[in-house]
This record gives structure tokens, sequence and C-alpha cells, in this order.
């Protein structure tokens, strides 16, 4: 079965760039989306088809996928982004999701 | 758009719980519905799908046994019914609506989650 890897954690300071990174076999292949959640709340679509963004979602939040790897890029990070990311691919009749990204804004 | 979802359940082992999601705000028949569930502390796992125009059903290969998803087009409401529960099926249990229209493709509306706590 398909498979996507994050990196457990990732730490940013406040109105930095950070990029969370989400591996699987020729991903580029494929269109990877990103949900944002954060705590006690349910997950928030933030990227769509590898590089949209959705209705109401600020455009700090940027995604690029090629090759093995899909990002998402937050600009100007700010303390409410401080939550869980997870990437998310669809393969053949199933929903694959990577394993979470904690990202902690020092 | 919005998707609401059943309230807190407490079953014990062996036992079936069917959780609810009543969506409104949108064509019913136009999105699929994805299931996926979440361990305290830990990810998201996807369930399965279903569509809501035909009914046809995609699931979890390791859930396929134990999982039906269902759902009711008069009242625009979707169903998913876990039998034979054992205590790591302890999650909150999210539905989704789903743009795939013939399979399961990606989330942009999800309900509130509802907790499904197996216990003795």
């Amino acid at each position: 079965s398909y498979e996507l890897t994050q990196p457990p954690s990732v730490s940013v300071s406040p109105g930095q760039t950070t990029s969370i990174t989400c591996s699987g076999d020729k991903l580029g292949d494929r269109y990877a989306y990103w949900y944002q959640q954060r705590p006690g709340q349910s997950p928030v679509l933030v990227i769509f088809q590898d590089t949209q963004r959705p209705s109401g979602i600020p455009e700090r939040f940027s995604g690029s996928n090629s090759g093995n790897t899909a990002t998402l890029t937050i600009s100007g990070t700010q303390a409410l982004d401080e939550a869980d990311y997870y990437c998310q691919a669809w393969d053949r009749d199933s929903v694959v999701f990577g394993g979470g990204t904690k990202l902690t804004v020092l | 758009v919005q998707l609401v979802q059943s309230g807190a359940e407490v079953k014990k082992p062996g036992a079936s719980v069917r959780v609810s999601c009543k969506t409104s705000g949108y064509t019913f028949v136009s999105f699929g519905i994805s299931w996926v569930r979440q361990v305290p502390g830990q990810g998201l796992e996807w369930m399965g799908w279903i569509s809501t125009y035909n009914g046809n059903t995609n699931y979890a290969q390791n859930l396929q046994d134990r999982v039906t998803m269902t759902r009711d087009t008069s009242s625009s409401t979707a169903y998913m019914e876990l039998r034979n529960l054992r205590s790591d099926d302890t999650a909150m249990y999210y539905c989704a609506r789903d743009w795939g229209a013939s399979s399961p493709k990606y989330f942009d509306y999800w309900g509130q989650g509802s907790l499904v706590t197996v216990s003795s």
C-alpha cells in the first residue's frame, strides 16, 4: 500500500518561513493535499491539488509537489499557525494520510 | 455547508456503533462522504468512502470486514456502522465531504467529530 512520510515535528520563530515535507514514491505524479488540525478541532483543508488554497486560507500558506516530495510552506508564520499538519494523497480507490507534523511556533 | 454528527457513544467490546452525519448547505448527491478516525493523540486514518449518488463504497482494507457505510438521500445523511468493536477502536470519528464522485479524493468540509469509547 502507498505510504506518506512526514517529520514528526518542526519548530519556527514567529514571522519566519517554515516548510513541512511529505515524502512518497513518485508523489509528484499524484496530487497532494494538506490539512491543519488545531488541538481539539476538526481538520481544515489548507492546500488542495498541490498548490491551490481554498477560500479563506491565508496567502501565507503555499504548496508544491515534485519528484518524491510535497512541501507545505508557511510564510510569516504566526502563533495561530501552531497545529498538526497532515499531508494526504489518493491511491486508486483509497486515501492515504501522512503521519502528521506538529508545528511549534516558539 | 455543514456536517453535523451524532453524539458521543460508549460501547462494550464486541458491540456495534452507528454514527450519523447530517449534511446541509449543498446538494448532497453531488459529493461523496468519507469517514476518517483519529485515536487520541495519534494521526488521521481514512476508513472509507461512499458515493452519495449511488451508494457505492470503498473501504480501507483493514476495516472492510467490520465497517458498513450507507446514506439516506431523503435526509441528506450518511451513516457509518462499525461492528465487533475492540478497545483500539476508541477514537474520534469524523465524516467529511469528499470531492470524489466515483472514488475518494479529498475533503473540504468536516463534521465536528463523534467520540466512540470502547470499554468493558
